[in-house]
């Protein structure tokens, strides 16, 4: 089954960048969505197709993808952005939702 | 604006069938590009896809539930449904229902119900 591998976790002082890779084989080929997940909410999806933003959520959030992995950016980094993230794929060879392990991102 | 709303037991026993509901306002159930997924997420760990329904009955289980999942549509009620059978603690979690959008082969959750929390245990 595909596999999607995130850091467990990401520190950023504040006002900076933070950066948080999802890996998996050909991942290039393949639009990766982005979920913030603050605690005890239900996850937020904040980037889709790789790199689009859905309404209200502010440009600081930004995406990509390579050959080597998939990028979620947060510019400007806030204490609010402190949250676990997500990154999900379609695995259509089977049908199948795949989320990877997520990624604590913590504001110094 | 979409919402959706999951309901049901708190507490199922081992051995017991798990059930819940999520109600959707705000949008039709029967919306063309429009998918209704399962995810859950035991007690500190990650998100974990269950499965996703089309408004015509048709879903995708993920394969390691498959055998214990059914998941069905009530479009008269603008609602979907999740049993998972033959429940173990390890189905404890906080269970969510949202919307999966479809578009250009690709799908992802763009509206989530607020989670429902569920235990096993005796």
């Amino acid at each position: 089954s595909y596999v999607l591998t995130q850091p467990p976790s990401v520190s950023v002082a504040p006002g900076k960048t933070a950066t948080i890779s999802c890996g998996g084989d050909n991942i290039a080929s393949k639009g990766v969505h982005w979920y913030q997940q603050k605690a005890g909410q239900a996850p937020v999806l904040v980037i889709y197709y790789s790199s689009d933003r859905p309404s209200g959520i502010p440009e600081r959030f930004s995406g990509s993808n390579s050959a080597t992995a998939a990028t979620l950016t947060i510019s400007r980094v806030e204490a609010g952005d402190e949250a676990d993230y997500y990154c999900q794929v379609w695995d259509s060879r089977v049908n199948h939702v795949v989320f990877g392990g997520g990624t604590k991102l913590t504001v110094l | 604006q979409l919402q959706l709303q999951e309901s049901g037991p708190g507490l199922v026993k081992p051995s017991e069938t798990l059930s819940l509901t999520c109600t959707v306002s705000g949008g039709a159930i029967t919306s063309m590009s429009s998918y209704w997924g399962w995810i859950r997420q035991p007690p500190g760990k990650g998100l974990e896809w269950i499965g996703t329904i089309y408004y015509s009955g048709r879903t995708f289980y993920n394969s390691s539930l498959q055998s214990r999942v059914t998941i069905s549509v009530d479009t008269s009620n603008n609602q979907f449904s999740l049993k998972l059978n033959s429940v173990i603690a390890a189905d404890t979690a906080v269970y969510y229902c949202a919307r999966q959008a479809y578009s250009y082969g690709e799908y992802y959750f763009d509206s989530w119900g607020p989670g429902t929390v569920v235990t096993v245990s005796s």
